[in-house]
Formats: structure tokens, sequence, C-alpha cells
């Protein structure tokens, strides 16, 4: 089956650099979820989007932004970067289901702030 | 958003059966209850979703009360290879204008001998 898809897999920036994360999600699922996870920590939630529209918005830098696009693929992007943003990034996906909502992960982008 | 409480950490050995309690005393009405598995440095990985009784799958089985106040994972003959953090998520997974994205909480590191 086919899972959520996220490039770059690596990606090695310096300080003040911008960077820009893709996600491609599930076939048919119409809601993109952004986490952010640093070495030794849980997972902590972003952004989300539903049909194109923020719906849910969490601990999110100002630094950082993001949209969904009409083919229903994610961006997340980064700017000013700080050795802080360091972290995995991961993508999720799902499709809005009266009786219940499975939220499925990509593997995970791996930024690295030097 | 329901707060979780898992125990930090669990030790059992292969071909036991796991028992992981979740606690969320503040879940509300339209809240699901989702289970992830954690490899390092993978992404989080759906094991087991419900709402309320019992709820089985082929990996999992998941145990909640009638007052929803907790609820228990249980996996079947485990192996080395269950070794791995796991995640109890509680939130309203369909709101008005989309999903909220769920927020992780600490999640319960297991560790299975031989």
């Amino acid at each position: 089956a086919a899972g959520v898809i996220q490039s770059p897999r690596h990606l090695i920036k310096e300080k003040r650099e911008t960077a820009t994360l893709k996600c491609y999600p599930i076939p048919r699922h119409d809601t993109v979820y952004w986490y952010q996870q640093g070495p030794g920590q849980d997972p902590q939630f972003l952004i989300s989007f539903y049909e194109k529209m923020q719906s849910d918005k969490g601990s999110i830098p100002d630094r950082f932004s993001a949209q969904q696009f009409s083919d229903y693929h994610s961006e997340l992007n980064m700017s000013s970067l700080e050795l802080g943003d360091s972290a995995l990034y991961f993508c999720a996906s799902s499709r809005l289901l009266s009786s219940g909502n499975t939220i499925y992960f990509g593997e995970g982008s791996w930024l690295t702030v030097v | 958003l329901a707060k979780t409480t898992q125990p930090i950490s669990m030790d059992s050995y292969e071909g036991q059966e796991v028992n992981i309690t979740c606690s969320h005393n503040n879940i509300a009405t339209n809240d699901y209850i989702t289970w992830y598995q954690q490899f390092p440095s993978q992404g989080p990985r759906f094991i087991i979703q419900g709402y309320k009784t019992k709820v089985t799958n082929e990996v999992a089985s998941l145990f909640i009360p009638a007052d929803r106040k907790s609820s228990t994972l249980s996996l079947p003959r485990v192996s080395l290879s269950d070794t791995a953090v796991y995640y109890c998520l509680v939130g309203l997974v369909i709101s008005g204008g989309g999903a909220d994205g769920l927020t992780f909480g600490k999640g319960t590191h297991l560790i299975i001998q031989p």
C-alpha cells in the first residue's frame, strides 16, 4: 500500500539559511500534519491542513510556514534556521471519516543545521 | 486536548503478553484513542484505534473501560522486534474545519529481552 512520502530524507543547512520539506500524502487523503521530533524527544505537533486550508496550529515557530497545494501535497518552509531546528520532521496524512480518523506517518526528513 | 499518562518504561521477555496502560482522565466525548509504535529515527507506526469497549486487529488488542478514562494496549507473545516506544494519543480527530493534530505525550519505552 502507498505510504506518506517525504523529501528530502536528509538535509544539511547552515544557520540563517532556508529549508523546504515536501510531503506527499497517501492517495485520497485530504488532511496533512507536520510534526517535529528533536533528539531524544517526543514528536511535537506543528500544523495541519484539511482540504488545502489550515485546520489546526501547534507549536510552529513564526519563522516556519506551510501550505497544502491543490494536489494535496504539502510543503514546510523554514527560514532563518537555528541550530535548535535540527530535528526529524514528520509529515502525516489522513482521510477524515465520520467513523474516525487514522493518521499515518511518513519516515521523516532529517534536518541538520550547522 | 486530553492529557495522557503512561509508564515511562517496561521490560518483558519474548513470548510474553505485554499490557501497557494509558490514563486519560479528561477525555472528551468525541475523542478517539490511538496507539502508535516508534522505532528510533523512524516515523510512528499506527497500531490500533478505538472509541470504547474492545478492539482487536492482527497485531494488538485495545481495551477501553466504560468510563473511557484509561485504555490498555495488549501485545500478545512479544518478540525482540517489539522493543520500541509506544505512544497513546487521545484527541478530537474531527472538528468543524478539519482534524486537530493529535498531541504526543511521553511514550512508554518497551524493552523485550530474550
